[in-house]
């Protein structure tokens, strides 16, 4: 079974900072997706960045940009110029490749961004 | 493009008792899935449906959790009876059918407290 870790429970910046929030990933195949997703406080959860396990070149989304290690089994979110809007619990998720059949996301435990002004 | 839809946003019952949750995906999707987010860690898939059938439902405790999707459209899921620690947000997702980026939208949650 594929199984997602976050390290780091809480993290926190300083407005127009920098910050990278890790995770790592466990399986077996060879043809998955990686996404990481936003969850602000009462708010519903939104996509933030997804990287195909086939492609070698790291996926970038205007602020948000990944560090994919493959081999390393790593997946990691970074956001430039962090703004007050970015304040939310960030999840690591793992998905398949199967195009039919369990499509399951696996998430892991989350990491808590705090924005400081 | 309406988003997904879920209801109620907040539900209290005590232990026990019964309740149900609704579910409308994106127009289109074929895929639906039901998540269990207990406070402070990531979402546990309970339950997916492709069109009206179950693809996946190992870990949905089928003792007490029942879910349906008639007509392959808006879904229901159902806890009877609930235990304290039932208490958590169950987020509702939908997918389109085929090839595709992977991602699955969610809908805003239910939030159900057992007392």
């Amino acid at each position: 079974a594929q199984t997602v870790t976050q390290s780091q429970p809480e993290m926190s910046v300083q407005e127009a900072e920098t910050v990278t929030l890790s995770c790592t990933y466990d399986t077996s195949e060879s043809d998955y997706y990686l996404f990481w997703y936003k969850q602000p406080p009462s708010r519903q959860m939104i996509l933030v960045i997804r990287q195909e396990a086939y492609k070698q070149q790291n996926a970038t989304e205007n602020r948000f940009s990944v560090n994919f290690q493959k081999a390393a089994k790593s997946f990691s979110l970074k956001i430039s110029d962090s703004q007050l809007g970015d304040a939310a619990m960030y999840f690591c998720a793992y998905r398949s490749g199967l195009i039919q059949g369990a499509q399951k996301l696996v998430f892991g435990q989350g990491t808590r961004l705090t924005i400081n002004p | 493009e309406a988003g997904v839809a879920q209801s109620p946003r907040y539900k209290i019952i005590e232990k026990r008792q019964s309740v149900a949750f609704w579910c409308n995906p994106i127009s289109g999707h074929a895929t639906l899935y039901w998540y269990q987010q207990i406070l402070g860690q990531g979402p546990k898939l309970l339950i997916q449906f492709q069109n009206n059938g179950v693809v996946d439902d190992s870990q949905l405790p089928k003792d007490r959790f029942s879910a349906e999707r008639l007509k392959g459209v808006d879904s229901t899921l159902k806890i009877q009876p609930a235990k304290l620690e039932d208490s958590a947000v169950y987020l509702c997702a939908s997918s389109p059918q085929g090839v595709w980026t992977g991602e699955q939208y969610f809908g805003p949650g239910t939030r159900l407290t057992v007392t």
